[in-house]
């Protein structure tokens, strides 16, 4: 097991930018979900992603998008960047419905 | 709203001394489960344990234990004998939405002092 590694570990980006957060999955996890963690909040979840299709999606508008790969890598893309997006973004991954989900140590976004 | 609620938003404890964190959850669900997650300042979300919600034995692991009473819709989870490494903050969570996704609360800060 290689666990869940997510890149970068920081960002800045400036307000109305477009931005792209990676993550790579544990080996053989093929459903990874995506959290948003504003400050002094819980996790919240944005979107789900199960052999490359989106089959789950939170409250986040559609400027959040992402992508899943056949080699269980993932991204998740942000358009528009508003100020309040600055959040601690988390990738999570399982292997098929059930299971623990094992995170990565996220990318910490800064919308300035 | 189905939530998860944590009330305690901080709690300060010295070193061996007991804590308790609680956690209730509301939902409409028949099965689920339920977690506990660590995350230390590194970000990085820790599993500590899930329990299904048809599984009301509670357990005891190390110097971990967790308490679910289904009548009562809670899962509290102590340390016993807390360490300064046990600093962090804790999460409760529940399985929601049809794909299984995460519901957490906002979180415990625990902070364990020598």
């Amino acid at each position: 097991e290689t666990g869940v590694t997510q890149s970068p570990t920081h960002l800045i980006k400036t307000r109305g930018q477009q931005v792209t957060l990676r993550c790579s999955s544990q080996s053989g996890h093929n459903t990874v979900s995506w959290y948003q963690q504003a400050l002094g909040q819980g996790p919240q979840f944005i979107f789900q992603y199960y052999r490359e299709e989106e089959n789950g999606r939170g409250n986040f508008p559609p400027r959040f998008s992402g992508l899943q790969f056949p080699n269980y890598s993932s991204e998740l893309n942000v358009n528009a960047l508003e100020l309040d997006d600055s959040a601690l973004y988390l990738c999570a991954s399982r292997f098929g419905g059930s299971g623990g989900y094992t995170f990565g140590s996220g990318t910490r976004l800064t919308v300035v | 709203a189905q939530k998860v609620t944590q009330a305690q938003t901080e709690i300060s404890v010295v070193e061996k001394e007991d804590v308790t964190l609680d956690c209730v959850y509301e939902t409409r669900d028949t099965t689920y489960y339920l977690f506990w997650y660590k995350q230390p300042p590194s970000g990085e979300l820790v599993f500590l344990i899930r329990r299904n919600s048809f599984d009301e034995q509670n357990e005891i692991s190390g110097r971990y234990s967790w308490n679910f009473q289904k009548s009562t819709s809670s899962f509290n989870f102590t340390i016993t004998a807390s360490q300064v490494v046990d600093s962090a903050v804790y999460f409760c969570a529940r399985t929601g939405g049809s794909q299984g996704n995460l519901i957490f609360g906002k979180g415990t800060k625990l902070s364990v002092k020598p």
